[in-house]
């Protein structure tokens, strides 16, 4: 089985600034992706970056990015110039994908509150 | 136009109460699953249908029913509801691969 833990639960930054949030994962696949998703107040599930397990290159989208580290089990997302927008909880999700479907593991997510 | 929309968006009803929450996507996608969110926010699969088919089931109880018309719908029927079944349930659909997942808006179920 496979597990996902994100440390933080609670994080804030100054608008402007850059922040990082943590997370781990657990699993004796080889083949996997790994996702960031978002969830505003407003409830929605926004995809923010997603990266491929076999690419070393890290994903980068605009002000997000990511710092995947395969052999620690590690993929941080880094924020640049953070903005009031962000604020929101930040959910670190594996996907594996075989005979039983395509199947979604979150950690338990990081609020994050970007501060004026 | 709304990717995967779900109905209602609200739902407040009593315990022992039957109730259901429709979802339809319009991306062409062949899988739909349902998660629910628990009151700290930890999200959760239930099920996963492809081609109209159940793919996974994770321990979710019998009186929990999903059911596939076909590929574009996924609703969800729940029997009896009980207290620890207040959360917000969310439907999300997927091409087959490993391809990302789009999430409805969610519909937050509270149980009086």
């Amino acid at each position: 089985a496979q597990t996902v833990t994100q440390s933080q639960p609670e994080m804030s930054v100054q608008e402007a600034e850059t922040v990082t949030l943590s997370c781990t994962y657990d699993t004796s696949e080889n083949n996997y992706y790994l996702f960031w998703y978002k969830q505003p107040p407003s409830r929605q599930m926004i995809l923010v970056i997603r990266q491929e397990a076999y690419k070393q290159q890290n994903a980068t989208e605009n002000r997000f990015s990511v710092n995947f580290q395969k052999a620690a089990k590690s993929f941080s997302l880094k924020i640049s110039d953070s903005q009031l927008g962000d604020t929101a909880m930040y959910f670190c999700a594996f996907m594996i994908f075989n005979n039983a479907g395509n199947m979604l593991t979150f950690g338990g997510g990081t609020r994050l509150m970007v501060k004026p | 136009d709304t990717a995967v929309s779900q109905t209602p968006k609200y739902l407040v009803t009593q315990m022992g109460n039957d109730k259901s929450i429709k979802c339809e996507q319009n991306l062409g996608h062949d899988t739909m699953y349902w998660y629910k969110q628990d009151s700290k926010k930890f999200l959760k699969i239930m099920f996963s249908y492809n081609n109209k088919e159940l793919i996974i089931n994770e321990t979710v109880p019998n009186r929990f029913s999903p059911k596939s018309p076909d590929k574009a719908h996924l609703n969800l029927h729940i029997n009896s509801l009980e207290l620890g079944d207040s959360a917000v349930y969310f439907c999300a659909s997927s091409p087959t691969g490993y391809q990302p997942q789009h999430f409805g808006d969610g519909t937050r179920l509270s149980i009086l």
